[in-house]
């Protein structure tokens, strides 16, 4: 089954340390995006990325990176400069063009939280 | 500037009832509209989407109408069933095929058996 697989599910970390967050799909979508859920908020883009060795910040990139070396894979690394980093993240993907309209899909998420 | 707003923060109904869940947007730009359905823990799925050409869709149990001189969208579940029971959530964006959107806080609808 094609899906976007996020790892790892639960991670704790504590304060100055920079951690990755893993996210894989084989949809062979070319688009790739990064999303943090806070309570009682909707998701917020941090960062995106539409093709190979490419990407945009979002509306909240900072204190975050990523990387698109290849398709299939974009991690996105919360580093010690993000004030807040406890939260849901969640990777998601759509494919570029075709007919008709493409909606974002999404894998199960990251939860992150900073001790 | 919350540009995407769902203002009840949770909604509960009788099982076989209807369930309705507002959305409000502030942007003019947004063409196309989106309902996403989340669990605990889970990434959210979509479930159904319409742009601004329309003023309805339907698909299943699922219609969604959107009102554009009142920036208003709504998502109907008829009849609601206790799966339906989950957080849901109203986004918008510019143009459609983009991942981009500005998603609402969520609603969380509860089902009652």
């Amino acid at each position: 089954d094609g899906g976007i697989t996020q790892s790892p599910k639960y991670l704790f970390r504590k304060e100055g340390q920079n951690v990755t967050l893993s996210c894989e799909q084989n949809l062979n979508h070319d688009a790739m995006y990064w999303y943090r859920q806070d309570p009682g908020q909707g998701l917020r883009l941090i960062y995106y990325s539409q093709i190979v060795n490419d990407f945009q910040k979002g509306d909240i990139a900072e204190g975050y990176s990523v990387s698109r070396e290849k398709k299939e894979s974009f991690p996105l690394t919360v580093t010690s400069a993000q004030k807040n980093p406890t939260a849901f993240y969640l990777c998601a993907s759509i494919p570029r063009g075709g007919s008709g309209a493409n909606v974002l899909t999404f894998g199960a998420g990251s939860r992150l939280t900073v001790l | 500037d919350q540009q995407v707003k769902q203002n009840s923060p949770s909604l509960s109904v009788q099982e076989g009832r209807i369930s309705i869940l507002n959305c409000d947007y502030t942007n003019s730009m947004f063409d196309y509209f989106l309902w996403y359905k989340k669990y605990p823990a889970e990434g959210p799925t979509f479930l159904i989407s319409i742009s601004s050409i329309k003023d309805k869709n339907e698909d299943g149990r699922f219609t969604v109408f959107l009102n554009k001189s009142a920036k208003h969208l709504s998502l109907h579940i008829v009849p609601s069933q206790p799966g339906d029971s989950a957080v849901y959530f109203c986004a918008a964006s510019v143009g459609s095929n983009t991942g981009k959107l500005i998603f609402g806080q969520g609603t969380t609808l509860q089902v009652k058996p």
